[in-house]
């Protein structure tokens, strides 16, 4: 089992661009999230999926957009870049929201 | 909205000295998990704690549940490097489907 897997696992865009960044879990889990964590801080929520075909905001969802394309997968949409997006992106799963999370690998990005 | 607190934000230690890291929540909590990141890593789950009460050992972590079950605590027994990350306490939030995360302790220890 891989577990959590996020591609890509770093990015460098400019101010303006457009990425998409994908997470996929192998565990059957309902809930999929996405979270961002800037350099000596939390985490912080941006959005949910807590069951295919739902999507929720979290704490921070501006500027961004998701998909949960099936139960596997859950992306994450930057439309216009900004440096203040620059960020470690984790994406986890758990089997129900309040249960265990698992985290992948993350992706850093950074926006010029 | 719920909050979970954790203090301290950073702790510094001499290798084989204790530390302790505290949550506290806004409201009662259904359960409490802990999640260990180490530097450049991502966050993984270490354990969750149910009942009122509860207390957990893991080697030489020990992790408690508060009675109201608003408040834990994980100490940690003679620091080794190993030990060193950010962790993070964290709690269901009433009537949604996601954790609420403390800011987390990071630990650093000096050899």
């Amino acid at each position: 089992n891989a577990g959590v897997t996020q591609t890509p696992k770093f990015q460098v865009l400019k101010t303006g661009q457009s990425m998409t960044l994908q997470c996929a879990q192998d565990m059957n889990h309902n809930s999929m999230y996405w979270y961002r964590q800037d350099p000596g801080m939390g985490l912080r929520l941006i959005y949910y999926s807590a069951s295919e075909g739902t999507t929720d905001k979290g704490e921070v969802p501006n500027g961004y957009n998701v998909s949960r394309l099936n139960k596997r997968e859950f992306s994450l949409r930057l439309e216009s870049a900004a440096p203040s997006q620059t960020s470690v992106y984790f994406c986890a799963s758990s089997s129900t929201g309040m249960g265990e999370q698992f985290f992948g690998p993350g992706t850093r990005l950074t926006v010029l | 909205g719920q909050q979970v607190m954790q203090i301290p934000q950073y702790q510094h230690v001499q290798e084989g000295e204790d530390f302790t890291t505290y949550c506290n929540s806004s409201t009662t909590l259904s359960n409490i998990q802990w999640y260990k990141q180490r530097p450049g890593g991502h966050p993984v789950f270490l354990i969750q704690l149910v009942k009122s009460g509860e207390v957990k050992k893991q080697k030489r972590l020990t992790f408690q549940f508060g009675e109201a079950k608003k408040n834990s605590s994980l100490h940690i027994t003679a620091t080794q490097t190993t030990d060193v990350g950010t962790y993070f306490c964290a709690g269901p939030e009433r009537g949604a489907q996601k954790l609420v995360f403390g800011q987390g302790t990071r630990l650093t220890i000096n050899p």
